[in-house]
């Protein structure tokens, strides 16, 4: 089984700082992996798809790169509605499971 | 607009047995495979069960393998959950999320999108 692992557990940042979120894969996983954000009380929605991808509507602040084990979502300058709690996912062919990080949180400093 | 509502959730004692639905609208639902992704209070989220769009291939995670079941009706645009032996441990907010992809590229997709609000499951005595 593939384990992602998220650092750091918590970024404490100021509207209009850079955000740099890491997900590690314990073994490769190629592109495909996919970041959601989740603000309190709300489903998790999906950011960026295929690591570099970013999903219908979302800001292009938002970026995704990376690939085989390690990957970094970067927010580039934050905006108050992106402190929220962030993950990432991937698939794993056989048998089909999919697999999360344990979300790295990004408060206002 | 893509919705999915989800339902059945509640207060249940252990060992018993609920069953969650999701109603699918805004989309050919029996053109792509379903989960089901919890999140227990405060935690991260686990992905529960998948299965395809013709439920000719359905997974499970570990934690629930046995006690869970799967399933959907495409006749009626919905998916369940048949949860059994339910523990203290399964207490969690059940999201119903859509493959993203469709069914003539592949069996199953990378990713969820979207996702429904949530039904709350809390076993406890």
């Amino acid at each position: 089984e593939i384990v992602l692992t998220q650092s750091p557990a918590t970024l404490s940042l100021s509207p209009g700082e850079r955000a740099t979120l890491s997900c590690r894969a314990s073994q490769s996983v190629s592109s495909y992996l996919a970041w959601y954000q989740q603000k309190p009380g709300q489903a998790p929605r999906l950011l960026i798809y295929d690591a570099s991808n970013r999903a219908t509507g979302i800001p292009a602040r938002f970026s995704g790169s990376g690939s085989g084990t390690d990957f970094t979502l970067t927010i580039s300058s934050l905006e108050p509605e992106d402190f929220a709690v962030y993950y990432c996912q991937q698939r794993s062919n056989w048998p089909p499971s999919w697999t999360f990080g344990q979300g790295t949180k990004v408060e206002i400093k | 607009e893509v919705q999915l509502v989800e339902s059945g959730g509640g207060l249940v004692q252990p060992g018993r047995s609920l069953r969650l639905s999701c109603a699918a609208s805004g989309f050919t639902f029996d053109d792509y495979a379903m989960h089901w992704v919890r999140q227990a209070p405060g935690k991260g989220l686990e992905w529960v069960s998948g299965i395809s769009w013709n439920s000719g291939s359905i997974g499970y995670a570990d934690s629930v393998k046995g006690r869970f079941t799967i399933s959907r009706d495409n006749a009626k645009n919905s998916l369940y959950l048949q949860m059994n032996s339910l523990r203290a441990e399964d207490t969690a907010l059940y999201y119903c999320a859509k493959d993203h992809r469709i069914a003539a590229a592949g069996m199953w997709g990378n990713w969820f999108d979207p996702w429904g609000q949530g039904t709350l499951v809390t076993v406890s005595s």
